[in-house]
């Protein structure tokens, strides 16, 4: 099992346009959750997938939009980037959605946005 | 709304040293608490958590309801505890994690 992948690894956009990240979760797992960890921060939870449909949200504006797939995998959606929107995206996927548990973290896109 | 605070960028002692990792929470509620780490060139990972009680890699860590702080303890440093330390709490129920800004422990051989 090769854990919870992330595709792309790195990513440099222009302000203005989308972008769309992409995350498997660990075998078996059935909850995705996505971060962003801006530099020097701490990861800042954006939202929650379980049964493809959105479970929490942190406080991110409507630009960031998510789906998951019956397969469990997820996207995470971005329009009308920012500067500020640059960061490390994080996927970490885990068992249960029901309480709280061990979540398995991916390694991360880089989203760069010039 | 819930807050994690970890006070202390960048930790540096020397190698045996005892060290402490400060985190402070706020919520009104009883949170589970849980420390994370990170290192180099690795991917984030749980290091432990309150409920369990136990000891990884000889850290231990006690939630302190009164002074809402979960602070992170070895006795003695080791260089291969280097890496970057999260503070991280869960409301309870779904899974809407808080962290901390982290602190970065550096042991210095």
């Amino acid at each position: 099992d090769a854990g919870v992948t992330q595709s792309p690894t790195h990513l440099i956009k222009t302000r203005g346009q989308q972008v769309t990240l992409r995350c498997s979760p660990k075998s078996g797992h059935d909850t995705v959750s996505w971060y962003q960890q801006a530099l020097g921060q701490g990861p800042q939870f954006i939202f929650q997938y379980y049964e493809e449909e959105e479970r929490q949200r942190g406080n991110f504006p409507d630009r960031f939009s998510g789906h998951q797939f019956p397969n469990y995998s997820s996207e995470l959606n971005v329009n009308a980037l920012l500067l500020g929107d640059s960061a490390l995206y994080l996927c970490a996927s885990s068992l249960t959605a029901g309480g709280p548990d061990e979540q398995y973290f991916g390694p991360g896109t880089r989203l760069t946005v010039t | 709304a819930q807050r994690v605070t970890q006070p202390e960028k960048l930790l540096s002692v020397f190698k045996g040293a005892p060290v402490e990792l400060k985190c402070n929470y706020s919520y009104s509620g009883s949170p589970e608490l849980f420390w994370y780490v990170q290192y180099s060139r690795q991917r984030l990972q749980l290091l432990l958590r309150h409920i369990s009680r136990e000891s990884i890699k000889g850290f231990t860590a006690d939630l302190n309801k009164g002074e809402t702080s979960f602070h992170l303890k070895k006795p003695f440093a080791q260089e291969e505890d280097s890496a970057m330390y999260y503070c991280a709490l869960i409301p309870g129920g779904y899974q809407k994690v808080t962290f901390g800004t982290g602190t970065k422990l550096q042991v210095i051989p």
